[in-house]
């Protein structure tokens, strides 16, 4: 099966600074997403990183806060900007192969703000 | 409005006692129920995508069930390495995306020697 990774796997910032995550898989995808898992909480989808556009977010995130990248079919990143305590949270991205509704997460990106 | 309940929230199991874990769901239309299972400090890890009433799929010691309201996650003589989180999941009928999936907060298990 396909490998998915992300970078950094955790970091500590500084309220106001900004991180990009980096999700690379090792294949070819259909679709790649981001969620983000709160303390105690399950999965929330940000958003759909959609190739070559922009992309589509769901309801209460906005690309001003949530910068997407995906320039080609096995790389997107995810920026997390104006960070504050509230920010700090396990950052996930899935990918979808085929048509399929099947999604596989990667390792988690681990993001503390202080 | 969409929603994914899972219960227990916690179980305690002893190595080799049988159980089943919850999933009950509404959504419009569904178009696949998902079981995954995730450790401390990692992503989720797919483990069954069930499509209609009926259907039955097993993996190891895990068998999944689906009816028209709710999924079962039965797990057979357990084993301590099947400590985990596991979560259920359906497609949103809402999402701007179309692809999102609606996760229950999880059901937390531990299983002791």
């Amino acid at each position: 099966s396909a490998v998915i990774s992300q970078k950094p796997s955790r970091d500590i910032c500084q309220r106001g600074t900004s991180l990009t995550i980096q999700c690379q898989v090792d294949s070819q995808v259909t679709m790649m997403f981001w969620y983000r898992q709160q303390p105690g909480q399950s999965l929330t989808l940000i958003a759909t990183a959609n190739q070559g556009s922009e992309a589509t977010y769901e309801s209460g995130f906005v690309i001003d806060k949530f910068p997407i990248s995906r320039p080609n079919l096995t790389f997107s990143t995810l920026t997390v900007s104006n960070m504050s305590p509230e920010d700090s949270s396990i950052y996930l991205c899935s990918v979808v192969w085929g048509s399929s509704y099947e999604q596989y997460f990667g390792p988690g990106t681990r993001l503390t703000v202080t | 409005e969409d929603q994914v309940t899972q219960s227990p929230e916690a179980l305690r199991l002893q190595e080799g006692e049988s159980s089943s874990l919850n999933c009950s769901y509404t959504v419009s239309g569904l178009r696949g129920l998902f079981w995954y299972r995730q450790d401390p400090g990692k992503g989720p890890e797919f483990l069954f995508t069930l499509y209609s009433a009926g259907e039955e799929k097993e993996k190891e010691r895990l068998k999944a069930t689906l009816t028209k309201k709710e999924s079962f996650l039965h797990i057979t003589a357990p084993k301590p390495e099947d400590s985990a989180t596991y979560l259920c999941a359906v497609p949103h009928s809402n999402s701007n995306s179309g692809y999102a999936l609606n996760f229950g907060k999880g059901t937390s298990l531990l299983v002791t020697p």
